[in-house]
């Protein structure tokens, strides 16, 4: 059975203080590991994809890296709209196209 | 721009109640699905289909069913509402082969 765990459940942090997010996981042939961001009463937004260790995705002040076993959502100098919570699932062979998500880490950015 | 629509962004209904929710998508994509999203528990699958009527359980289908009878539509019951199934649903839409799941705005449905 596929597993994510997300770490820490909760973070906050000053405006312009960078920090990690982790997402560990177990799962039966990768297929790909995916981030979303989550507002309050909203949808999740897609924000990347990876697909094989060693591979890294940014955007704006986000970067996404992934190991064998985990991946890494680090922000840099974040500002108060980056608040939101930042989901992590992974999609996985025996899946059949269905993806297993952690629970969140809720993310407060203090100007 | 990928766009999914959710019929209801909020809903409420009462114990014993045939609830219907809608998604619509206008990406041509394959692959839908059906979440629910609850505080501690995160999101978890309750039904997918690949094509125009079919469909598959996920991980957590009792008390709920689906129709697919379009390619950019699909619905999710609940024959007889009950208060646990008070909760956000949330509809995804993807192409086949694992790729990412574009999501809809949810519906918060209250179950009284």
């Amino acid at each position: 059975e596929d597993q994510v765990t997300q770490s820490p459940e909760a973070l906050r942090l000053q405006e312009g203080e960078s920090s990690s997010l982790n997402c560990s996981y177990t799962v039966s042939g990768l297929r790909g590991l995916f981030w979303y961001r989550q507002d309050p009463g909203k949808g999740p937004e897609f924000l990347f994809t990876l697909y094989s260790a060693g591979e890294e995705k940014e955007k704006e002040r986000l970067k996404a890296t992934l190991t064998k076993k985990e991946s890494f959502l680090h922000i840099t100098a974040p500002k108060p709209e980056d608040s939101a919570t930042y989901l992590c699932a992974v999609g996985s062979g025996g899946g059949a196209d269905g993806l297993t998500f952690g629970k969140g880490t809720h993310l407060i950015i203090q100007p | 721009d990928v766009k999914v629509t959710q019929s209801s962004r909020y809903l409420v209904k009462r114990t014993g109640e045939k609830v219907f929710l809608e998604c619509v998508q206008d990406m041509d994509h394959e692959n839908m699905f059906w979440y629910r999203q609850d505080p501690g528990l995160g999101l978890r699958l309750i039904y997918f289909s690949y094509d125009v009527k079919m469909k598959e359980k996920g991980d957590i289908p009792e008390g709920y069913s689906v129709s697919r009878e379009k390619k950019e539509r699909f619905s999710l019951i609940l024959e007889s509402a009950s208060t646990n199934q008070t909760s956000m649903y949330l509809c995804a839409s993807t192409i086949p082969g694992g790729h990412e799941q574009f999501f809809g705005p949810g519906t918060r449905l209250t179950v009284l």
